[in-house]
């Protein structure tokens, strides 16, 4: 059963545009939502997050955007650069965050910017 | 933050035979964790290491498959036993600290 699933598992973006990223989760416990970036041979980076009391988190670049409703949430890069390829991970948490370490995660999408 | 450590970061494994890999982290940080990534899978947790205490495993993992230690609070082993194909993955080492949960960089065994 997966609990939080990514359903493109690629994305081909022009350099300077807008990426938005999918996610879409079943679990209504989950309470907490964050968006990893992992570069080949690297473990995955914390990027970006939103507990479940907002429904938008932005960071530079970076937004996400949770709707609570839908149960989804989707990331935005913008504008988009070639340094940003990589996959990306969306991943879910229940109460308490992170701090359990208890992260669900998607399967991941691969964004590829071309310049 | 938390710059985490994990060897080997490869290795070629035989049908049958055990691999302990390690983790280390630069600081002690209460909660370690150990996930998997099989081929084009999602991460998946493993277990918790807990530090003077044996491991707590989510379901579908099991402590004779997968023992870990924990002797201190900036180091952890992980070891896979009697390895099968179906245990070529990516393993990762990861620790929450400063509020985040932060990844090693993985150690990717290939089970012939």
């Amino acid at each position: 059963d997966q609990q939080v699933k990514q359903n493109s598992p690629s994305l081909s973006v022009q350099e300077g545009r807008i990426s938005i990223l999918n996610c879409d989760y079943t679990n209504s416990m989950f309470d907490y939502f964050l968006w990893y970036k992992k570069y080949p041979a690297e473990g995955p980076t914390f990027l970006i997050s939103i507990s479940s009391i907002k429904d938008k988190n932005e960071d530079g670049r970076f937004t996400v955007f949770l709707n609570k409703s839908a149960k989804h949430l989707s990331l935005h890069i913008v504008p988009s650069q070639p340094g940003d390829s990589a996959v990306y991970f969306c991943a879910a948490s229940g109460a308490g965050g992170t701090s359990y370490g208890k992260l669900t995660f998607g399967q991941g999408t691969i964004l590829t910017v071309h310049p | 933050s938390a710059v985490i450590s994990q060897k080997p970061s490869r290795d070629i494994c035989q049908r049958g035979t055990s691999l302990t890999i390690q983790c280390q982290v630069d600081s002690q940080v209460t909660m370690m964790f150990w996930y998997r990534q099989q081929p084009g899978q999602s991460l998946t947790l493993i277990a918790t290491a807990n530090q003077g205490s044996e491991a707590t495993y989510e379901s579908g993992f099991v402590i004779d498959k997968f023992p870990i230690s924990r002797p201190n609070l900036t180091f952890s082993t992980l070891t896979v036993s009697n390895m099968s194909p179906e245990d070529s993955s990516i393993y990762l080492c990861s620790v929450y600290s400063t509020g985040e949960l932060f990844f090693g960089e993985g150690s990717r065994l290939t089970v012939l």
